[in-house]
């Protein structure tokens, strides 16, 4: 099946621990993006990458990290300088400037 | 980072009733998204809209881009309990990497 998928999509994590999420797409998008979303909230950027070997930090980067090594891998990772990571993870493609973004199923983290 | 107003944050309707929600932004947007949720899932693309006027439909769903480009809304027509869930709109403004959301709207359909 084409599309974006998360994983895994439950992790639990220890403070002080960093955790990392996958995704993957086989959709040949060039962009994808990491969103958080906490219960009642829209989404936030977190970071975002047009193209291979290139991102951007979104509005809340702080805490997180990114590699785009593969245009169809784009994995995020939360460091323990997050100090609020329990949320609900989105990972997202886009084919092109302006085109529409497409979502995985999400990731759930949560800090014991 | 940039917001869009969505309202209402919440509606509780009866199954058959037609639903209204909109967007607004104090500044120009080149596309409107509407996606919705479902609980612990991720957002699915309902409807795209890249003109300004473009009024578009998706089965019992329909949806405008204002042509201020500044709004757009969604209508829901004979409400079903499927329908239940959060709808967000999203917009793309400069940038056309970065694209920004409303917080949603929460559909409760009672049956």
């Amino acid at each position: 099946d084409g599309g974006i998928t998360q994983s895994p999509k439950y992790l639990f994590r220890k403070e002080g621990q960093n955790v990392t999420l996958s995704c993957e797409q086989n959709l040949n998008h060039d962009a994808m993006y990491w969103y958080r979303q906490d219960p009642g909230q829209g989404l936030r950027l977190i970071y975002y990458s047009q193209i291979v070997n290139d991102f951007q930090k979104g509005d809340i980067a702080e805490g997180y990290s990114v590699s785009r090594e593969k245009k169809e891998s784009f994995p995020l990772t939360v460091t323990s300088a997050q100090k609020n990571p329990t949320a609900f993870y989105l990972c997202a493609s886009q084919t092109g400037s302006g085109n529409t973004i497409y979502f995985g199923e999400g990731s759930w983290l949560t800090v014991v | 980072g940039q917001q869009l107003n969505q309202s209402p944050q919440s509606m509780f309707i009866q199954e058959g009733e037609d639903v209204s929600m909109n967007c607004t932004s104090s500044s120009i947007f080149n596309t409107w998204l509407w996606y919705k949720q479902d609980p612990g899932e991720g957002p699915v693309l309902l409807i795209a809209l890249y003109k300004a006027g473009e009024l578009t439909s998706n089965g019992r769903l329909t949806a405008q881009f204002g042509i201020t480009r500044k709004d757009s809304f969604l209508n829901i027509s004979a409400s079903i309990p499927s329908d239940v869930g959060i709808y967000f709109c999203a917009g793309h403004s400069g940038s056309n990497y970065k694209l920004t959301f409303g917080k949603g709207t929460l559909l409760t359909v009672n049956p």
